[in-house]
C-alpha cells in the first residue's frame, strides 16, 4: 500500500515564504498524480486550496501556489498571515483511489 | 453552488453496520463521483472510498472487505456503509464531491463514535 508523507509541522514567522511537501513512497509525484492540497482549521471541515497540482481553487488568495519540485508535490505560501495557521493536507490520485498525506500542522509566528 | 449534507446515527455499537446518508441540494449528483473521507479526532484524514452516479465504486484496499457506497439519483443522495466496526472507527465522517480529481465541495462532517 503506497503512502504519501508530509511534514508533521512547520513553523513560519508572519509575512515570511513556507513550502510543504508531499512524498510518494514508491515513487516520485507528477502531474499525472493530480495533487491537490487542503487547508483544514480546527474544528472545520476541509477547504480546498490547490488541484491539478498547481491551480488555485476559487477564491484562494494567489500567496498560494502549488508546483512539483524535484520527486514532491509542494504547496508555498508566499507572504503568510496569520489566519494561514491551519492543518495542511495533499491529496494524490494513484491507480483507481486518492490517497492522503499525514498533514503538516502549519505554525505562524 | 451545491451544497452536501451528511446525516446518520452518532452511536453504533461495536460489530454492528455505521450507515450514513449524504444529501446533495444546489445541484444533481449525475456525473459526479462521490467520496467519503473520515477523520478520527485529533488525527488525518483518511480517503475511503468513491461512487460515480452509475453506482460504480473504488474504496480503499483497508476498508474493502467492509465498506459498501451507493447513491440514489432520484433522491439526490450517496450512502456509506461499513460493517462490522470496532472503536477504531470512531471518527468524523465526510463525503465530497469529486470534480476532476480533486475534492472541491465537502459537507460539514458527522461524528460518530463506536461503542457500547
Amino acid at each position: 500500500q503506497p503512502v504519501v508523507t508530509q511534514e508533521p509541522s512547520f513553523s513560519v514567522s508572519p509575512g515570511g515564504t513556507v513550502t510543504l511537501t508531499c512524498a510518494l513512497s514508491y515513487r516520485s509525484v507528477s502531474i499525472s498524480n493530480y495533487p491537490s492540497w487542503y487547508q483544514q482549521a480546527p474544528g472545520q471541515a476541509p477547504r480546498t486550496l490547490i488541484f491539478n497540482t498547481n491551480t488555485r481553487s476559487s477564491g484562494v488568495p494567489d500567496r498560494f501556489s502549488g508546483s512539483i519540485l524535484g520527486t514532491k508535490a509542494a504547496l508555498t505560501i508566499t507572504g503568510a498571515q496569520a489566519e494561514d495557521e491551519s492543518d495542511y493536507y495533499c491529496v494524490v490520485y494513484v491507480g483507481d483511489g486518492h490517497l492522503f498525506g499525514g498533514g503538516t500542522r502549519l505554525t505562524v509566528l | 453552488q451545491v451544497q452536501l449534507q451528511e446525516s446518520g446515527p452518532g452511536l453504533v455499537k461495536p460489530s454492528e453496520t455505521l450507515s450514513l446518508t449524504c444529501s446533495v441540494s444546489g445541484g444533481s449528483i449525475m456525473s459526479y463521483y462521490w467520496t467519503w473521507i473520515r477523520q478520527p479526532a485529533g488525527k488525518g484524514l483518511e480517503w475511503m472510498g468513491r461512487v460515480y452516479s452509475t453506482g460504480s465504486t473504488n474504496y480503499s484496499p483497508s476498508l474493502k472487505s467492509r465498506l459498501t457506497m451507493s447513491v440514489d439519483t432520484s433522491r439526490n443522495q450517496i450512502f456509506l456503509s461499513l460493517a462490522s466496526v470496532t472503536a477504531a472507527d470512531t471518527a468524523f465522517y465526510y463525503c465530497a464531491r469529486v470534480r476532476s480529481y480533486e475534492f472541491d465541495s465537502w459537507g460539514q462532517g458527522i461524528l460518530v463514535t463506536v461503542s457500547s
